[in-house]
């Protein structure tokens, strides 16, 4: 049981280039979440899915987009990477939507 | 836009000592508030679950307690160890799919 795990750990793309980052869990939740994480503030929520297919905005979705093709996995794409991306990415998952989430190891990753 | 705030952000403590910190909240917006504890270099721990107003959860020297109809609750250390020192974050959820999170107090336990 890996719980939840996220791939790649560490990036560094030059400004324009696309990437996705991958988010498993195998804990059969249904929901996921995407969050990225900057110094000084909370963790901010980019875009969530509440089951496999379906995926809703967040706080800063803008410039990400997500799909949820199977329900173990959630995926973050990033069209055409700017600096301000420059972040640490964590996903989370859980089986109800009050419930405590389960956070990956996170993606660190910096934008040129 | 839903605030929570956390104080203070950081706190450096000897070892031996006893902490407490604040998150505080909108009492309207209340569903569930959850504590994580969140290590550098790793990603952040469940440590509490709370719904109901009064609630006291204890794990170990670690306790939380909270108010939803003033909005807010607090997290006690007792007994700082120094591998206590961690970021620990509290998160609001409405009821709805997201939950919001503080920018968390960051503690530091010297031996």
């Amino acid at each position: 049981n890996a719980g939840v795990t996220q791939t790649p750990k560490f990036r560094v793309l030059k400004t324009g280039q696309s990437m996705t980052l991958l988010c498993a869990q195998d804990m059969n939740h249904e929901y996921m979440y995407w969050y990225r994480q900057d110094p000084g503030m909370g963790l901010r929520l980019i875009h969530y899915s509440v089951g496999e297919g379906t995926t809703a905005k967040g706080e800063v979705p803008d410039g990400y987009n997500v799909s949820r093709l199977k329900k173990q996995n959630f995926l973050l794409g990033l069209e055409s990477a700017a600096p301000s991306q420059t972040s640490v990415y964590f996903c989370a998952s859980t089986y109800a939507r009050q419930e405590t989430q389960y956070f990956g190891p996170g993606t660190r990753l910096l934008v040129l | 836009i839903l605030n929570v705030e956390q104080s203070p952000q950081s706190l450096h403590v000897q070892e031996g000592d006893s902490t407490n910190f604040t998150c505080s909240f909108p009492s309207s917006n209340f569903y569930a508030l959850h504590w994580y504890r969140w290590e550098t270099a790793k990603s952040p721990e469940a440590l509490f679950v709370m719904t109901l107003n009064g609630d006291e959860k204890k794990k170990g020297r670690i306790s939380a307690t909270l108010n939803t109809k003033e909005g807010y609750s607090y997290l006690y250390i007792k007994g700082s160890q120094p591998e206590d020192s961690a970021t620990y974050l509290c998160a609001l959820n409405t009821g709805g799919f997201k939950t919001i999170f503080g920018a968390g107090t960051r503690l530091f336990v010297k031996a």
